[in-house]
């Protein structure tokens, strides 16, 4: 099975910043990874998918790169509904499998 | 627009079963795999099983192989997960999840859950 790691675990920034997530596949995905974003109560929302391209609604300030085994999630100009848990998915192979989540709260 | 509504969570003894239902609207239901991933209270995103678009081929994360079933009615837009022999590490909120292409493993849109709570 395909194992997926986050970094950081957690981070704090303010509003205007620039967050980067970094995602890292133990094995070759190619492109086949997904960034989820989860506010507290509610279901994961789908905003890359992959691993570059901007799922459709979703702004621009969200972006996406990487190939292979690692991956960057970032979030220009840090806006107050930005802040949730985000969550990397490979969809490569069976099982797809998530990361464990970076959550993104207030400094 | 896409809706996937989960219903049939709640509370249930160890070794007991449960039924899930996902109705689905807004896309065309017969042309997309459909998955259920679960999230335990505080914890993670965890993949449970998937349904190929016409319910021929089913995947199962190891940890339910044997204890869950996924199955599909295209008649009524309808996937189904029943949930036997329950556990205390069973206990999350399910998510119904519609895949982004007819086949693979990608997700896209997500139901609000449906909680299962497995406690004596």
């Amino acid at each position: 099975d395909i194992q997926m790691t986050q970094s950081p675990s957690s981070l704090s920034a303010s509003v205007g910043d620039r967050v980067t997530v970094t995602c890292q596949a133990s094995q070759d995905i190619t492109n086949y990874l997904n960034w989820f974003q989860q506010k507290p109560g509610n279901a994961p929302k789908l905003l890359i998918y992959d691993a570059s391209n901007l799922e459709t609604g979703v702004p621009s300030r969200f972006s996406g790169r990487g190939s292979g085994t690692d991956f960057t999630f970032t979030i220009d100009n840090l806006q107050p509904e930005d802040f949730a848990t985000y969550y990397c998915q490979q969809y490569y192979s069976f099982p797809p499998a998530f990361g464990p989540g970076t959550r993104v709260d207030l400094k | 627009q896409v809706q996937l509504v989960e219903s049939g969570g709640g509370v249930v003894q160890p070794g007991r079963s449960l039924r899930l239902s996902c109705a689905a609207s807004g896309f065309t239901f017969s042309s997309y795999a459909i998955h259920w991933v679960r999230q335990a209270p505080g914890k993670g995103l965890e993949w449970v099983a998937v349904i190929r678009f016409d319910g021929s081929d089913k995947h199962y994360t190891d940890s339910v192989k044997g204890r869950v079933t996924i199955s599909r009615d295209n008649s009524k837009n309808t996937v189904f997960l029943q949930l036997d022999t329950l556990r205390a590490e069973d206990t999350a909120v399910y998510y119904c999840v519609k895949s982004k292409k007819s086949a693979g493993l990608g997700l896209d849109y997500w139901g609000r859950g449906t909680l299962v709570t497995v406690s004596s």
